[in-house]
C-alpha cells in the first residue's frame, strides 16, 4: 500500500538549514509529482513546492530563494532543504503524493536557539 | 496569490445531522485545461489532512457517499450527511488551479 514518512531534526536553530527525507513506498517517484506542505501556527496549511515526476521543480515563490526539493528515486526518497530559519518556521512539515491524496505524518520542526 | 475563504470557522452537529461548509476563491479555479482544481481535506485530531474529494466532486478513493462536493467558478461547497464521530475535525478546501496553491483556513466540525 501507500505509504509515506517524513525524518527530519525536530530543533533546528535560526539561521540554519532545516533538511527533511520523505521516504516512500508502493509507488514510483518517477510517475507521481511529490508536494511540500507545511502546517504553522501563523499561517495555517502552505503549499511549499513539488517536484515533477520528471525531476522538474515547482517552488511556491513566497520560499523559493531558501527552498530546494530534490530526489533519488534510487532510494524511493525526496528531500527538502530550507536554508536562513527564521522562528516563524516552526511548524509540521509533510510531504504528499501528487494531487495530495496521500500524505506522510509530517514531522514537526521547532525553529528556536 | 487565491485567497481561499471558508465559512463557518466553526459548526456543531448532532450525531446523524447534516452539515454544509462553504468555500469562496478570490479569483476564478477554473483551469486552462478546463478542470476546476479544488479539493476538500479532513484532518482529524493528531493527524495529517486526509483528501476527501477532488476536482470539486469526485470522491477519492474509500470515501463515503455521505460526503459530496458541489460549486463552480469561485463558490463551492462541501456537504456531510449523517455525520458520524469519525467525522469530527478540522474541514479545509485547496486549490491547485493556480500557484501557488492555497488552502483555507479551516472549518473545525464538532458534537453539539
Amino acid at each position: 500500500q501507500v505509504q509515506l514518512k517524513e525524518t527530519g531534526p525536530g530543533l533546528v536553530q535560526p539561521t540554519q538549514t532545516l533538511s527533511i527525507t520523505c521516504t516512500v513506498s508502493g509507488f514510483s517517484l518517477t510517475s507521481y509529482y511529490m508536494q511540500w506542505v507545511r502546517q504553522t501556527p501563523g499561517k495555517g496549511l502552505e503549499w511549499m513546492g513539488f517536484i515533477r515526476s520528471g525531476g522538474s521543480t515547482e517552488y511556491n515563490s513566497e520560499f523559493k530563494s531558501r527552498l530546494s526539493i530534490s530526489r533519488d528515486t534510487s532510494k524511493n526518497q525526496v528531500f527538502l532543504k530550507m536554508n536562513s530559519l527564521k522562528t516563524e518556521d516552526t511548524g509540521v512539515y509533510y510531504c504528499a503524493r501528487g494531487n495530495l491524496d496521500y500524505w506522510g505524518q509530517g514531522v514537526m520542526v521547532t525553529v528556536s536557539s | 496569490d487565491v485567497v481561499m475563504t471558508q465559512t463557518p470557522v466553526s459548526l456543531s452537529v448532532s450525531l446523524g445531522g447534516q452539515v454544509s461548509i462553504s468555500c469562496r476563491s478570490s479569483q476564478s479555479l477554473v483551469h486552462n485545461n478546463g478542470n476546476t482544481y479544488l479539493s476538500w481535506y479532513l484532518q482529524k485530531p493528531g493527524q495529517s489532512p486526509q483528501l476527501l474529494i477532488y476536482k470539486v466532486s469526485n470522491r477519492f478513493s474509500g470515501i463515503s457517499d455521505r460526503f459530496s462536493g458541489s460549486g463552480s467558478g469561485t463558490d463551492f461547497t462541501l456537504k456531510i450527511s449523517r455525520v458520524e464521530p469519525d467525522d469530527l475535525g478540522v474541514y479545509y478546501c485547496g486549490q491547485g488551479t493556480q500557484y501557488p496553491y492555497t488552502f483555507g483556513a479551516g472549518t473545525k466540525l464538532e458534537l453539539k
